[in-house]
């Protein structure tokens, strides 16, 4: 069984510049998680979607994140502009639905902001 | 504010020892636990999930769990130099939201 699928696996950008992220999660998982993991920390949730919908969003930053999951599957997170601040791994995850259930991480994307 | 923690290390153990994990929780209604194991430049790796009180073996891994306690714990036994990595506590709260720890840096030395 393939897993949790992202790309770019790394991106170098100068501050002020946008930059997207993308997650392909594992076939029949239906909820997809966006996390960002600093240097030394654990990984910190960004948004949760169920399917389509964006279930939990609350430490998103709205101002500069967005994302999106048209169909269900696929998932982009967006950076716009981006800030040095940023700099961090963007990790994608999957489970099963309802959100209860043993999530499974993508490699990251390691996104550095100059 | 909810919140996961555990000793960052390192911890070191030679190779063949039993290398002992910890992790406290804030949050009482929490009921699923959860043991990542992360390499250096990689993601974090599922290992253990535990959900209810006691003791969970797989393999050489043995998660254990006390609620009352607000205590999860990573038992590694015969640990390998291929285990060296830093381990990540995950605690899913009531809200299904997943919390981490910082990570313990955990080194075995052959």
């Amino acid at each position: 069984e393939a897993g949790v699928v992202q790309s770019p696996r790394y991106k170098i950008i100068e501050k002020k510049q946008p930059v997207a992220f993308w997650c392909n999660p594992i076939s029949g998982h239906n909820t997809l998680y966006w996390y960002r993991q600093n240097l030394g920390q654990g990984p910190e949730l960004l948004i949760r979607y169920e399917n389509e919908e964006a279930v939990d969003d609350s430490q998103l930053p709205k101002d500069r994140f967005s994302a999106e999951r048209l169909k269900g599957v696929d998932s982009t997170l967006k950076i716009q502009p981006a800030e040095l601040g940023d700099s961090a791994v963007y990790l994608c995850a999957s489970s099963l639905a309802g959100g209860t259930n043993e999530q499974f991480f993508g490699p990251g994307t390691r996104l550095t902001v100059l | 504010q909810k919140e996961v923690e555990q000793n960052s290390g390192p911890l070191s153990v030679p190779e063949g020892a039993i290398a002992s994990l910890n992790c406290t929780y804030s949050d009482r209604v929490s009921q699923s636990f959860f043991w990542y194991r992360q390499y250096s430049g990689k993601s974090p790796e599922l290992i253990m999930s535990i959900y209810s009180n006691g003791d969970k073996e797989d393999g050489r891994f043995t998660a254990q769990l006390n609620k009352a306690s607000q205590y999860v714990s990573l038992l590694i036994r015969d640990s390998q130099p291929s285990d060296s990595a830093t381990y990540l506590c995950a605690v899913r709260g009531s809200n299904y939201k997943l919390t981490f720890g910082k990570g313990t840096l955990l080194t075995v030395n052959p």
